[in-house]
């Protein structure tokens, strides 16, 4: 198993630029999600799915689309870059969450991007 | 949602020394998780551990979820242990794991 797997590892941007940040799981989770963290913040939830077709909002998820078509695949896409946005995002994985050794959440290594 | 709060901070130690880490959670707790972030960026699982105790090498963590709180213990710090320390928690309905801020913490040879 490769686990989970996020593309790029780096990432420039210019201000109003788009992209999308790849992250794909082959354990066969339901439960996907996106992080971001900054300096003196921990991660902080951007968005997370329980399942193909199904996501919900996180704790900072303005600027950030997500979509879930897949198990597999749970891509984060910004929509217009902002300096604010720099930071590393990190996608995760696991069963569930509703308790349980099975519901262990798995980290990829992460995407570190700047919007300049 | 619940709140994850560690302790210390910062934590500077010299080869050899031994360590306790802690987490404070909010709630009572379905999941509770224990990372080692290296000085390379990545998120390393130590311990999925809501309750009870285990230990895995030099390595050992006990939650007592009825008192909220969870400690994480190091003994022999070796330089290769350096870096951040997170406690995630999740508890209730709303499928979001919590991360404190973590503690990082230093291990002079």
């Amino acid at each position: 198993n490769a686990g989970v797997t996020q593309t790029p590892k780096f990432q420039v941007l210019k201000t109003g630029q788009s992209m999308t940040l790849q992250c794909a799981q082959d354990m066969n989770h339901e439960y996907m999600s996106w992080y971001r963290q900054d300096p003196g913040m921990g991660l902080r939830l951007i968005h997370y799915s329980v399942g193909a077709g199904i996501t919900d909002q996180g704790e900072v998820p303005n600027g950030y689309n997500v979509s879930r078509s897949t198990t597999e695949d749970f891509p984060l896409r910004l929509l217009s870059a902002a300096p604010s946005q720099t930071s590393v995002y990190f996608c995760a994985s696991s069963y569930g969450l509703a308790g349980g050794e099975y519901n262990e959440q798995f980290f990829g290594p992460g995407t570190r991007l700047t919007v300049l | 949602g619940i709140q994850v709060e560690q302790s210390p901070p910062d934590l500077i130690l010299q080869e050899g020394a031994n360590s306790t880490l802690r987490c404070n959670f909010s709630d009572s707790v379905n999941n509770l998780q224990w990372f080692h972030q290296n000085p390379w960026g990545q998120l390393i699982n130590l311990f999925y551990i809501p309750s009870g105790t285990k230990q895995n090498g030099r390595l050992s963590a006990t939650t007592v979820a009825t008192e909220r709180y969870s400690l994480l213990y190091i003994s022999s710090s070796q330089t290769t242990d350096s870096g951040v320390y997170f406690c995630a928690a999740y508890g209730g309905s709303n499928y979001k794991l919590t991360f404190g801020k973590g503690t990082l913490l230093t291990v002079n040879p």
